[in-house]
């Protein structure tokens, strides 16, 4: 089983559409948790950290249940612009150690069109 | 730019090759992390600097692959003798614990293409 699963999609959804990705982490000792944005052919960048009571920036809101493992995004208002790889990412401090290493999601493919 | 940066971009080689790819990071990060992504998959851990020391390899790190950081700089990473299922995206990251929740920064990668 995978560390960090999410569905690949790919979602294809029109602009203005509210569109959400699941992931689901195996490791209970997971402390932190993102999401990453990655466009084609690019690195993957920081959109947002997940926190226990829930978050939102803008039109993103990230949810995350530890109970049950499970992180969500939730996209309201789709643009053009939100065509991407959405990469669920886990981070865990081995040994104790202070530094994390994070663990990512096979990520998920949105495309918006017009 | 003051980001992550990777060289070369871009290398195509053929397989039995050595390759080098280096990763300078953002100057004021002490911790320094390669990554390694396949086609529609998620980035892996490689391996993980503090300074100038090698703290953690991934299992994916085989003996063909050596990382260093010499002066807690700049990095490099190189593969020996390289196979066709080497080529991947390879991908360092940079971070700080200044930073409370140390965001990790990606450069922009090296693509690798072994023939």
């Amino acid at each position: 089983r995978k560390e960090v699963e999410q569905d690949p999609g790919p979602f294809n959804v029109p602009e203005g559409a509210t569109v959400a990705f699941n992931c689901t982490y195996s490791n209970s000792a997971s402390q932190s948790f993102f999401w990453y944005r990655q466009d084609c052919r690019k690195e993957p960048k920081l959109l947002m950290s997940v926190y226990s009571s829930g978050n939102e920036d803008g039109r993103f809101t990230a949810q995350l249940n530890r109970a049950s493992q499970y992180i969500s995004l939730l996209i309201r208002d789709s643009k053009l612009s939100d065509s991407a790889t959405y990469l669920c990412v886990v981070k865990m401090f081995p040994g104790g150690t202070s530094y994390g290493k994070l663990t990512f999601g096979q990520g998920t493919i949105l495309t918006v069109h017009p | 730019d003051t980001g992550v940066s990777q060289d070369p971009r871009h290398k195509i080689t053929k397989r039995g090759q050595n390759v080098t790819f280096r990763c300078d990071p953002i100057s004021e990060h002490n911790r320094l992390y390669w990554y390694r992504q396949t086609l529609g998959q998620g980035p892996e851990f490689l391996t993980y600097f503090q300074n100038e020391a090698q703290l953690e390899k991934s299992r994916l790190l085989s003996d063909r692959f050596s990382a260093e950081r010499p002066k807690g700089s700049f990095s490099t990473l190189e593969i020996q003798r390289t196979e066709q299922g080497d080529s991947a995206m390879y991908l360092c990251a940079s971070s700080s614990p200044v930073n409370a929740l140390e965001t990790q920064y990606f450069g922009p990668g090296t693509r690798l293409l072994v023939l």
